[in-house]
């Protein structure tokens, strides 16, 4: 299993500026994914983020708007730049540990934009 | 990744069995069958998995058809606290393949 931290848990932004998330896990993990969830909708892939590479992005998502980092195997960063109210969304990231199948996910951030 | 299809909602009385039903007709061979749930305001958790054998945990129970075109989830004593979106999905084991959500299933638990 693994134990995922986010921070912040919520925040309130304005319109155009940027707000960095972090994902903080228990153990090492080779990759680590990053997901939106809109008002209402089910959840969506943003991008997987591998240590010491760069992150693979979903259609219709991209590297200006949303930059990951991966400095190493128990953290990531999420910024989402420029915001406008329609990136108000909870964004979630996730991990697979070891060989058991299953992901694990965080609390959440929910990010509202005004 | 196969598609999947459920009811968009349900009802269960509490302490009564919910089976909540999902179809995969386009599965591979190689594709297990995974279900998530997501409490209110809460990440995804991770219920069960498998590839075509029936499986059981301590959460809940998965039945697979033999052909594997579908599968119930069965929370054999449903209480207030499995009230939750609950999701199907089908993908490649391992790997750290993604998993892409569907719209799920709203299982509402009655007292």
């Amino acid at each position: 299993s693994a134990v995922i931290s986010q921070k912040p848990s919520r925040d309130i932004c304005q319109r155009g500026t940027s707000l960095t998330i972090q994902c903080q896990v228990d153990s090492q993990v080779t990759m680590m994914f990053w997901y939106r969830q809109q008002p209402g909708q089910s959840l969506t892939l943003i991008a997987t983020a591998n240590q010491g590479s760069e992150a693979t992005y979903e259609s219709g998502f991209v590297i200006d708007k949303f930059p990951i980092s991966r400095p190493n195997l128990t953290f990531s960063t999420l910024t989402v730049s420029n915001m406008s109210p329609e990136d108000s969304s909870i964004y979630l990231c996730s991990v697979e540990p070891g060989q058991g199948y299953e992901q694990y996910f965080g609390p959440g951030t929910r990010l509202t934009v005004t | 990744d196969a598609k999947t299809t459920q009811p968009p909602s349900m009802d269960c009385a509490e302490g009564r069995a919910a089976n909540l039903p999902c179809n995969h007709s386009t599965i591979s061979g190689n594709e297990y069958v995974y279900w998530y749930r997501q409490i209110h305001s809460q990440g995804p958790q991770y219920i069960i998995h498998g590839l075509k054998n029936n499986e059981t945990n301590e959460m809940a129970s998965l039945i697979i058809t033999e052909d594997r075109k579908s599968s119930t989830l069965i929370l054999p004593h449903a209480t207030l606290r499995d009230t939750a979106v609950y999701y199907c999905i089908v993908r490649v084991a391992g790997g750290n393949e993604k998993l892409t959500f569907g719209t799920g299933t709203r299982l509402t638990i009655i007292p």
